[in-house]
């Protein structure tokens, strides 16, 4: 299947600071990425759809100005968590692929103190 | 709505043996699709299994074969021949006419030697 890598795999920041998560599609090009978030023994919940050259579209309930979605070129994306507190601390996941097979990143772990 | 279900937050099973794991969805498109995904504890989301919502056949990929169920619109994942590596977090998801997924909140399946 396609690779897709995330980088990076795990931060630790202070809060208020700002982190920047980067996914890319090693061997195929994604005019869309999708952005998720998981919470410890909890599901993944979709937070923004990332379009290549145009703006992300996000999810109910996902602060646009908070989670800032940059899709510059057609293998990378990239998640700016903007501000961090505590409570974004989290496992994000990116995934990009086709309309029948989605191949996900492994995942960055964030920690916010 | 559109949601998928998993009843079982946990399963066990005894190794080499086979386990089910349920999965019901409900929505209103017509064209959907349906995933299965492992995550170990690793936290990557490892691609099992796929079906579309007009595949007439079950599909099926080495000892993993999903129960489609149409009508019933349930989507179970059949692993057969159970081995101590399959322990981990199976999620079933549903891709949209729009392209999302939508997870269910996922089984914890242990299996013992």
């Amino acid at each position: 299947g396609a690779v897709v890598s995330q980088h990076p795999s795990w931060v630790i920041c202070k809060s208020g600071t700002s982190v920047k998560i980067e996914c890319r599609s090693l061997d195929f090009q994604a005019t869309t990425m999708f952005w998720y978030r998981q919470f410890p023994k909890q599901s993944l919940m979709l937070m923004a759809t990332s379009n290549e050259g145009s703006k992300a579209t996000y999810e109910q309930g996902v602060e646009k100005d908070k989670f800032l979605i940059n899709h510059a070129s057609l293998t990378l994306s990239t998640l700016t968590v903007t501000s961090a507190h505590p409570e974004d601390s989290s496992f994000y996941i990116c995934s990009a692929g086709t309309f029948d097979e989605q191949f996900f990143g492994p995942g960055t772990r964030l920690t916010v103190l | 709505a559109q949601k998928i279900t998993q009843t079982q937050p946990g399963m066990f099973v005894q190794e080499k043996e086979a386990v089910t794991l349920d999965c019901t969805y409900d929505t209103s498109d017509q064209s959907y699709g349906l995933f299965w995904y492992k995550q170990p504890s690793s936290g990557e989301m490892i691609f099992l299994i796929y079906q579309g919502s007009y595949d007439e056949q079950n599909a099926t990929e080495g000892r993993y074969s999903l129960n489609f169920q149409k009508a019933r619109k349930s989507a179970n994942l059949v692993i057969s021949a159970s081995q101590l590596g399959d322990s981990a977090m199976y999620f079933c998801a549903m891709r949209r006419n729009t392209g999302k997924l939508i997870f269910g909140q996922g089984t914890t399946l242990q299996v013992k030697p």
